[in-house]
């Protein structure tokens, strides 16, 4: 069975751009959540999305958004890139049918911004 | 919301000796706690977990216990080998918060073996 993809693995961008990352999940997972992950910071909750519909969502600004699309693949957004943006960006993926289940993380995008 | 706490923050080893990380977390309502190992750029990866039903789980190397009264669990490495050389995080999950079960993670630990 696939693991968790994601696309692109590296960017660089400068201040003021905004950028898109793609997440795959693995096969007949409906939930994917994202997470930014800083040496300072550790692994902080961005938002989470199931049936193409946000069902949470952290404590970041609105320059970071997301969707789900019918197949589950999902992609975040960050518009007006800051300096600070600059982290691994992790997706990860579960069933997110009923109750607790596991997340199964993809190997991330790292964003640098100049 | 959730708050866990993780300890130490570094861990150095010799090969062949075991490693402890613990976690302590908050909310009483968590009743699933996960581990994972991130090597270097990579993602993390599910390497063990256990519910609140059972005390403690066992594979090869690696166990996991919990004490839900005093709400802390830990990780227990034997045999430490240097491929186990990364960073280990824990988290809790099982207080529902907008209909979802969004695990919270301890801020990791790095266990650095030495061979």
């Amino acid at each position: 069975k696939a693991g968790v993809t994601q696309t692109p693995r590296y960017l660089i961008k400068t201040r003021g751009q905004q950028v898109t990352l793609s997440c795959s999940p693995i096969s007949g997972h409906r939930s994917v959540s994202w997470y930014q992950q800083t040496p300072g910071q550790g692994l902080q909750f961005l938002f989470e999305y199931f049936s193409e519909t946000q069902r949470n969502k952290g404590n970041f600004p609105g320059r970071f958004s997301g969707r789900q699309f019918s197949n589950s693949r999902s992609e975040m957004n960050v518009s007006t890139l800051e300096l600070g943006d600059s982290a691994l960006y992790l997706c990860a993926s579960s069933f997110g049918t009923s109750g607790v289940d596991t997340q199964y993380f993809g190997p991330g995008t790292r964003l640098t911004v100049l | 919301g959730e708050n866990v706490e993780q300890h130490p923050s570094t861990l150095s080893v010799q090969e062949g000796d075991s490693a402890v990380i613990k976690c302590t977390y908050s909310d009483s309502a968590s009743n699933y706690f996960p581990w994972y190992k991130q090597e270097l750029g990579k993602g993390p990866q599910l390497i063990i977990d256990i519910r609140s039903n059972v005390g403690e789980k066992k594979d090869q190397r690696i166990a996991v216990t919990l004490n839900k009264t005093a709400k802390h669990f830990s990780l227990h490495i034997t045999e430490t080998q240097p491929e186990d050389s990364a960073v280990y995080f824990c988290a809790a999950s099982g207080a529902p918060s907008g209909g979802s079960y969004i695990p919270t993670f301890g801020r990791g630990t790095s266990l650095i073996v030495h061979p």
